[in-house]
């Protein structure tokens, strides 16, 4: 079983569209993350839910809204997408917010054409 | 916030001989470091960890080295093998639970 999976593994879609990636982990964790690595392969930490509560929320865009409806989900909403924000995105969970020790998924290559 | 960075982003390396991979971080602050491995297509795998009231900890065929006053990190991989072939990153939190990944680097083994 896929620890943490999340879909759709890889999205094309045109500039001005609203996407959603999903994320899903079986690991029973209390922390949970979304990561984006551009084309350099640079990651940064988005934003972080523990609980179903936010508690990280990066210099992002508030076209991104991450949504958490159990601490085993945490959706990732992108609205008015941008060319910029093509990406590969990560998300990640953790046993709990202060361990360095995250479960990532295989990621979710956005193209924005 | 500070960022963690690489010396080098590719190391080359030919099977079997050891590799050192370095990382100089700039936050006095960092007190928890951490090794990621990333293969091609796939998401970083945590490797292994270091504290810094440590400066060395081992783990299977890897060791992580930490020098507090000068503020680098290395991660060194024995007798290095083809699955190794992967971009590594360090990754550094000062407690505010935000991990902050370096720039990578990319270790290609030759046969």
């Amino acid at each position: 079983d896929t620890a943490v999976s999340q879909t759709p593994k890889y999205l094309v879609t045109q500039m001005g569209n609203d996407k959603s990636i999903k994320c899903e982990q079986n690991l029973g964790h209390d922390t949970m993350y979304w990561y984006k690595q551009d084309s350099k392969k640079f990651l940064k930490i988005m934003f972080s839910y523990n609980n179903k509560e936010l508690i990280i929320n990066e210099t992002v865009p508030n076209r991104f809204s991450p949504k958490s409806p159990d601490k085993a989900h945490l959706n990732l909403h992108i609205n008015s997408l941008e060319l910029g924000d093509s990406a590969v995105y990560f998300c990640a969970s953790s046993q709990d917010h202060v361990t360095g020790e995250l479960f990532f998924g295989e990621g979710s290559r956005l193209t924005v054409l | 916030g500070e960022s963690v960075g690489l010396h080098l982003p590719t190391l080359s390396v030919q099977e079997g001989d050891n590799s050192i991979i370095n990382c100089a971080y700039s936050n006095s602050a960092s007190d928890y470091f951490i090794w990621y491995k990333q293969e091609s297509g796939k998401g970083p795998q945590f490797i292994i960890d270091i504290r810094s009231n440590m400066d060395k900890r081992q783990g299977q065929r890897v060791t992580v080295l930490l020098n507090k006053t000068v503020k680098h990190l290395s991660l060194q991989i024995a007798a290095t093998q083809p699955g190794d072939s992967a971009v590594y990153f360090c990754a550094e939190t000062a407690g505010d639970y935000k991990l902050s990944f370096g720039a990578g680097t990319t270790v290609t083994v030759r046969a």
